[in-house]
């Protein structure tokens, strides 16, 4: 199965934008990239995917490289609310497509 | 609320006794997946269910763990002589057949947190 891989940690000031990376090098044609976040003592939640084209919903947007290698989350104005592990997940079209296959994540650490 | 409940919340066992998780997705939803995480370690898929049915189970669903979905509703996880390395949080989340797997969104509960002993 392809791999993500993502900064163990970052650091942002609040108001100001946070872009999250990811690296999915072996990422297939049809891998969905989806990114969760979980929030201190809480389950995950969802917060975007995407295929090819960038994506905008009311939490975040994801910039997604040409070749597809790579991604991007994007928060426009960090709050302290932001503070999360971040999640960037590849979600296969074949093989064990069924659950989310989580790695270690980005913790994000806002700064007031 | 209608998401995704667990309980309990909180469980503190002594190794060798049995434990039992309950998860109830939110409604509409036929979809259940349950997750372990170890702390500083993102969540572990165990099982999922399709409706009543288990359609699979992780190589770390060891012969203690079991999981019911007896009426396609709610479901359990039973520890059975728990060691402590069962120590963890165990979520579960619900998701709505009918999109795509590669679309799918998951929507976790707050996860029952359990010390061994």
């Amino acid at each position: 199965d392809a791999k993500t891989t993502q900064p163990n940690s970052m650091e942002s000031n609040e108001e100001e934008p946070v872009h999250l990376p990811c690296n999915h090098s072996t990422i297939s044609g049809t891998d969905y990239i989806h990114w969760y976040r979980q929030l201190p003592s809480q389950g995950p939640e969802y917060v975007i995917h995407g295929l090819t084209s960038n994506v905008n919903n009311r939490m975040a947007s994801l910039a997604i490289a040409e070749d597809r290698k790579s991604s991007t989350l994007i928060l426009h104005r960090a709050t302290l609310r932001d503070a999360a592990v971040y999640y960037c997940i590849l979600r296969p079209t074949s093989g064990s497509a069924r659950q989310l296959t989580f790695g270690s994540g980005t913790q994000l650490t806002v700064l007031p | 609320d209608t998401g995704v409940s667990q309980n309990p919340r909180h469980k503190i066992t002594k190794r060798g006794q049995n434990v039992t998780f309950r998860c109830d997705p939110i409604s509409e939803h036929n979809r259940l997946y349950w997750y372990r995480q170890t702390l500083g370690q993102g969540p572990e898929f165990l099982t999922y269910f399709q409706n009543e049915a288990q359609l699979e189970k992780s190589r770390l669903l060891s012969d203690r763990f079991s999981a019911e979905r007896p009426k396609g509703s709610f479901s359990t996880l039973e520890i059975q002589r728990t060691e402590q390395g069962d120590s963890a949080m165990y979520l579960c989340a619900s998701s709505l057949a009918g999109s795509q797997y590669t679309q799918e969104t998951q929507y976790f509960g707050p996860g029952t947190r359990l010390l061994v002993l």
